[in-house]
């Protein structure tokens, strides 16, 4: 069974400042991953995605996103936080084999950004 | 650009009544989705649906919850009885044929069970 573990439940950056939010998989095998986002009162929005080829990922609003299979990780990274990036972002992995595809989330990470 | 859309975007029912909630996916895509979000928790997987019938579904889908495309557009999930910890946000996704394709999610229905 797969499962997606999210360090930091609430992370606070001042604006300006890097954006780190951790991720890690436990999986027989790389699964697809994904970091969509949620604003308040609003539904998932996906703001990029791995499923094959160069391990670092560029996403919507200036957000990327790095797959290290050796270290089980799929860590989202911003080099400058705005005040609008405010919000919950959640990691996800599907199966890369056959199947439906279900979406398997992490608990979620709540970024603050601080004026 | 698609969407997924979903109705109604609040439903309040009492405990014990039955609700749908409807989802219209992205003409295209072929495969349906249900999640819910109790406030406070992480996004969970209830059922995934294709060519018109469920493919997988998880131990919270029990025979409370149905579903069903009753045409070409729309996807249904019904409570037959909800109980009050069904309140809950609940978001419809779909997804083209294919590996490595994402899910569209919708808005999601926030679900108030009294």
């Amino acid at each position: 069974a797969q499962s997606v573990t999210q360090l930091g439940s609430h992370v606070s950056v001042s604006e300006g400042a890097l954006v780190l939010l951790r991720c890690n998989y436990s999986s027989s095998v790389p699964p697809y991953l994904f970091w969509y986002v949620q604003y308040p009162n609003q539904g998932l929005q996906l703001l990029l995605k791995y499923t094959t080829g160069a391990t670092l990922v560029k996403g919507i609003n200036g957000f990327e996103a790095e797959f290290k299979k050796s270290e089980t990780s799929f860590h989202l990274t911003k080099p400058s936080a705005h005040m609008s990036d405010a919000a919950e972002y959640f990691c996800a992995v599907t199966p890369n084999s056959g199947g439906y595809q279900k979406v398997t989330f992490g608990t979620g990470t709540k970024l603050q950004v601080i004026p | 650009e698609p969407e997924v859309t979903q109705t109604p975007s609040h439903q309040v029912t009492q405990m014990g009544q039955e609700v749908i909630l409807r989802c219209v996916p992205i003409s295209n895509h072929l495969y349906f989705y249900w999640y819910r979000q109790i406030l406070g928790q992480k996004v969970e997987f209830l059922v995934s649906f294709y060519n018109n019938e469920i493919s997988e579904k998880s131990e919270i889908f029990d025979d409370q919850f149905s579903v069903e495309r009753p045409d070409g557009s729309n996807f249904t999930l019904k409570i037959r009885s909800t109980k009050l910890e069904d309140s809950a946000m609940y978001f419809c996704a779909s997804r083209q044929t294919g590996m490595g394709y994402e899910q569209y999610f919708g808005p999601g229905t926030r679900l108030t069970v009294t």
